[in-house]
């Protein structure tokens, strides 16, 4: 079985400061998909990134990249210059393709604060 | 992408009745998946339903509780039935493509 494993349950940042949350996994599998998914006080989960686990190009979409080490299964989101709508529960997640299936296993998440 | 509509956004119902949550997406998908997320905790996939056949429950989950329908490759609805103060939880609906996940704006229920 797959694990996903958040380690920060809060963190805070101030406003245009970088932050990075931290994500472990746990699989026996080589092809995968992992993303970090943010979840505002509006409930609506919204994808921030996703990263191929064949590819070692870490994903980056404009403030946010991630650091995808494969060998040490760690996927670590940093969000740059931090903005207030950033505040929110942040949920890391992993998904293995195959057989018609992309159910998503989800860490406990980090609840991050953004600080004027 | 996906976008997908889910009703209701919130209600707040009586134990020991039940409550349909209605999904719709903007595609066709193959497959949707419902999941729940208990008061301050993660998300935990409820069921897999498909098209023209019967839903596929995760350990902990079943039918009876937590029926589902998918009539057609846009729609699906899950009832919570016969509910207790445990079932307090966000209810999500999530599609796939590409693969990427998308979500509903999730269902609040409150039971009391």
């Amino acid at each position: 079985a797959q694990t996903v494993t958040q380690s920060q349950p809060e963190m805070s940042v101030q406003e245009a400061e970088t932050v990075t949350l931290s994500c472990t996994y746990d699989t026996s599998e080589n092809n995968y998909y992992l993303f970090w998914y943010k979840q505002p006080p509006s409930r609506q989960m919204i994808l921030v990134i996703r990263q191929e686990a064949y590819k070692q190009q870490n994903a980056t979409e404009n403030r946010f990249s991630v650091n995808f080490q494969k060998a040490a299964k760690s996927f670590s989101l940093k969000i740059s210059d931090s903005q207030l709508g950033d505040t929110a529960m942040y949920f890391c997640a992993f998904m293995i393709p195959g057989a018609g299936s992309y159910q998503l296993t989800f860490g406990k998440g980090t609840k991050l604060s953004v600080i004027p | 992408s996906a976008v997908i509509s889910q009703k209701p956004s919130r209600d707040i119902c009586q134990r020991g009745t039940s409550l349909t949550i209605q999904c719709q997406v903007d595609s066709q998908v193959t497959m949707m998946f419902w999941y729940r997320q208990q008061p301050g905790q993660s998300l935990t996939l409820i069921a897999t339903a498909n098209q023209g056949s019967e839903a596929t429950y995760e350990s902990g989950f079943v039918i009876d509780k937590f029926p589902i329908s998918r009539p057609n490759l846009t729609f699906s609805t899950l009832t919570v039935s016969n509910m207790s103060p445990e079932d307090s939880s966000i209810y999500l609906c999530s599609v796939e493509t590409g693969p990427k996940a998308f979500f509903g704006q999730g269902t609040r229920l409150t039971v009391v």
